[in-house]
């Protein structure tokens, strides 16, 4: 039973295009994230929600809007995909700002535009 | 702003040998941190997690120690086996997680 859950797991499209990566979790958490794995396998946070509102947004163009339509869902959808946004994008999920709160990851996207 | 550094960023071993692993961050006010593994072409795994108010916590072949005051973690891995061999990846929580580049290990048979 998958707790983080992320669709598709590969995604190749061509410049230009809009494209939507959806994010499902099944662990009653209240907070979820996106982050980017960059070719050199360093992962940077882009954005968090809390109970469906944006808490962090880390300077992430405004190509990428990510849409939380409830506290289990985080979708990420980019519009005008662009080369440099060719990376693997993670989505996961906690619960709140708490000392025991263990981060759980899905299994990532792997992004390629060509 | 967080920074996290893992050292060394790649580790061989012969199978049977001790692991330790360095991460360190730069801000001590954290709640938590925890390490991961990730296995090539895979998610994070998430193999412990020690409170804020923790010195250590302990999984099987696993120990992770901490340090807040200094800004410092260490994850042993016993008698490391050839299924040991992944990146590790070590991240602090504030009010994200914040991570390191990773530790790629190798465990030869």
């Amino acid at each position: 039973d998958t707790a983080v859950s992320q669709t598709p797991k590969y995604l190749v499209t061509q410049m230009g295009n809009d494209k939507s990566i959806k994010c499902e979790q099944n662990l009653g958490h209240d907070t979820m994230y996106w982050y980017k794995q960059d070719s050199k396998k360093f992962l940077k946070i882009m954005f968090s929600y809390n109970n469906k509102e944006l808490i962090i947004n880390e300077t992430v163009p405004n190509r990428f809007s990510p849409k939380s339509p409830d506290k289990a869902h985080l979708n990420l959808h980019i519009n005008s995909l662009e080369l440099g946004d060719s990376a693997v994008y993670f989505c996961a999920s906690s619960q709140g700002h708490l000392p025991d709160t263990e981060a759980f990851f899905g299994q990532g996207t792997r992004l390629t535009v060509v | 702003k967080q920074e996290v550094t893992q050292i060394p960023a790649a580790l061989s071993v012969p199978e049977g040998e001790n692991l330790v692993l360095n991460c360190s961050f730069t801000d001590s006010a954290i709640y938590n941190l925890q390490w991961f593994r990730q296995d090539p072409g895979k998610g994070l795994t998430s193999l412990l997690l020690i409170q804020s108010s923790q010195r250590e916590q302990t999984s099987g072949r696993l120990n992770a120690s901490l340090d807040k005051s200094s800004g410092r973690s260490t994850l042993y891995i016993a008698a490391s086996q050839p299924g040991d061999s992944a990146t590790y990846l070590c991240a602090v929580y504030d009010y994200k997680l914040s991570f390191g580049a990773g530790t790629t290990v190798t465990v030869r048979a």
